[in-house]
C-alpha cells in the first residue's frame, strides 16, 4: 500500500500566486481529511470530505482557500491569493468510514510545506 | 466541545529511562483516543488507539498508555527509550459518530545519550 501521497512536498511561492496542494488518499478510504500545522496553531483541521462530499468546512481560514475531491482518489487545496501567513505544513489524511461505526483511524500523508515569501 | 491538553510542551530523558507523556482530554461522552508521533519532517504516524475494552492499550514501538476515565487521561508509557524515539508526540480524541480528530498541542521528546 502507498499510502497517503502528497505533492507537492515543498513549495515556495511568492505572495499573491495560486497555490495547489494536491492528495491522493488510500484505495479504499472514502473519508479524507485537511489538515494545516503551524508553531503558533499546532494541528488545524482545515476541511473534510465523506463519499467526495465536503462534510464539515468551518476550519478553512477565509474565502482565499478552497477544497475539492472530484472522486475518490484526489483532493486538492487551493490558495488563491497566497499570503505569507499561510506558510505552514499541510497534511492530508484518509480514512474508511464503516458506517455507523467511526472509530476509524486516520492515516497521515508525508505533508506539503508552503514557505510564501 | 471537545478538546485535548498536552501539559507539556517539550521533555528530555536519557536513553534507556522511562517516559511518560500526559494528555488529558474534555469531551462529554465516551472518547475515542489516540496517540500519534511525527518524526521531524514528516506525517502522523499512529501508536496507539483506545475505543474501548481494556483501559491499558498496547501500541506499536514499545508504547502503551493507559485510559482513566475519573481523570480524564490517557498517558503515554514508555519502559525505556531508545534514541530513535525522539520525535513530537500527539495526543487525539474524537466521538462516536464523529469524524473529527482533535488534537493537542504535542510534546516534543528529546533524548540524550
Amino acid at each position: 500500500d502507498a499510502g497517503v501521497i502528497q505533492s507537492p512536498r515543498h513549495e515556495v511561492t511568492e505572495m499573491g500566486q495560486e497555490v495547489t496542494l494536491r492528495c491522493k488518499p488510500i484505495s479504499g478510504h472514502n473519508s479524507l481529511f485537511w489538515y494545516r500545522q503551524t508553531m503558533m496553531r499546532g494541528l488545524e483541521l482545515l476541511i473534510y470530505f465523506n463519499n467526495n462530499v465536503p462534510i464539515d468546512d468551518s476550519g478553512m481560514p477565509e474565502d482565499r482557500f478552497s477544497a475539492k475531491m472530484p472522486n475518490a482518489s484526489f483532493s486538492t487545496l487551493k490558495i488563491q491569493p497566497s499570503e505569507p501567513r499561510d506558510s505552514a505544513v499541510y497534511f492530508c489524511a484518509s480514512s474508511r468510514h464503516l458506517g455507523g461505526r467511526v472509530n476509524n483511524e486516520q492515516f497521515f500523508g508525508p505533508g506539503t510545506r508552503l514557505t510564501v515569501l | 466541545a471537545q478538546s485535548v491538553t498536552q501539559p507539556d510542551i517539550h521533555i528530555t530523558v536519557s536513553e534507556g529511562a522511562s517516559l511518560e507523556l500526559r494528555c488529558n482530554y474534555s469531551y462529554g461522552a465516551t472518547p475515542y483516543l489516540f496517540w500519534y508521533v511525527q518524526s521531524p519532517g514528516q506525517g502522523l504516524q499512529l501508536l496507539l488507539k483506545y475505543f474501548s475494552g481494556d483501559t491499558l492499550v498496547q501500541g506499536i514501538k514499545g508504547f502503551e498508555a493507559e485510559f482513566k476515565r475519573s481523570q480524564s487521561s490517557f498517558n503515554l508509557r514508555k519502559p525505556s527509550v531508545h534514541w530513535s524515539d525522539a520525535a513530537e508526540y500527539f495526543c487525539a480524541v474524537k466521538g462516536m459518530g464523529n469524524e473529527k480528530l482533535t488534537f493537542g498541542t504535542g510534546t516534543r521528546l528529546t533524548i540524550i545519550p
